[in-house]
């Protein structure tokens, strides 16, 4: 199996602030990465597909970039509605396969 | 629009079974892949099983393979999740998810609300 590897696993921020998570996959996954965003007792969202393809009606100040086994997904001006914790998670083969997770905190 | 409502989680014993279901509305069921995910207390996302959109191909991680099985009714429109030989680390929400394209490289782009299932005596 593919094993996706998150970092940082926690992050403190501030509204306002840029944010970066990093995400690294064990083998070549080309562009089959996606990103969600999960709330406390709440559905995972999709944000960003095939790496850097923003999902519809997701705010611009989210973006994904990287390909190959090395991804990053940036919040560009942190809002009081995106403390959430993100996976990245692959589909490029079965299992698919998701990181650990990062919370971000205020 | 889009809905994904599971039902069927609940509290079963260890090596007990449980059958979970997942109506599917607003979306032409019978077209696209469906997934089940669940997410356990303080841990993160994990992908438990795929099911293409007419049956024919079926995957499963190794944590449930053997244990559980995903099967789907067209005609109802309607997702399952069969899982028998439930363990403690079984216990979570399950999610069903839908494949967004009609490939085999997909995300999911809709979610149900959870289903909570705890395996405990």
């Amino acid at each position: 199996a593919i094993r996706m590897t998150q970092s940082p696993s926690s992050l403190s921020a501030s509204t306002g602030d840029r944010v970066t998570i990093t995400c690294r996959a064990s083998q070549d996954i080309s562009s089959y990465l996606a990103w969600y965003q999960q709330k406390p007792g709440r559905a995972p969202k999709l944000l960003i597909y095939a790496a850097s393809t923003l999902q519809s009606g997701v705010p611009s100040r989210f973006s994904g970039s990287g390909s190959g086994t090395d991804f990053t997904l940036t919040i560009s001006c942190l809002q009081s509605e995106d403390f959430a914790t993100y996976y990245c998670q692959q589909y490029y083969n079965y299992p698919r396969t998701f990181g650990q997770g990062t919370k971000v905190e205020i | 629009q889009v809905q994904l409502v599971e039902s069927g989680g609940g509290v079963v014993q260890p090596g007990g079974s449980l059958r979970l279901s997942c109506a599917a509305s607003g979306f032409t069921f019978s077209s696209y892949g469906m997934n089940w995910v669940r997410l356990a207390p303080g841990k993160g996302l994990e992908w438990v099983a795929f099911i293409r959109y007419d049956g024919s191909d079926k995957y499963y991680a190794d944590s449930v393979k053997g244990r559980f099985t995903i099967s789907r009714d067209n005609s109802k429109n309607t997702l399952y999740l069969q899982m028998n030989s439930l363990r403690a680390e079984d216990t979570a929400v399950y999610y069903c998810a839908k494949n967004q394209g009609l490939s085999d490289y997909e995300q999911f782009d809709y979610w149900g609300q959870g289903t909570l299932v705890t395996v405990s005596s």
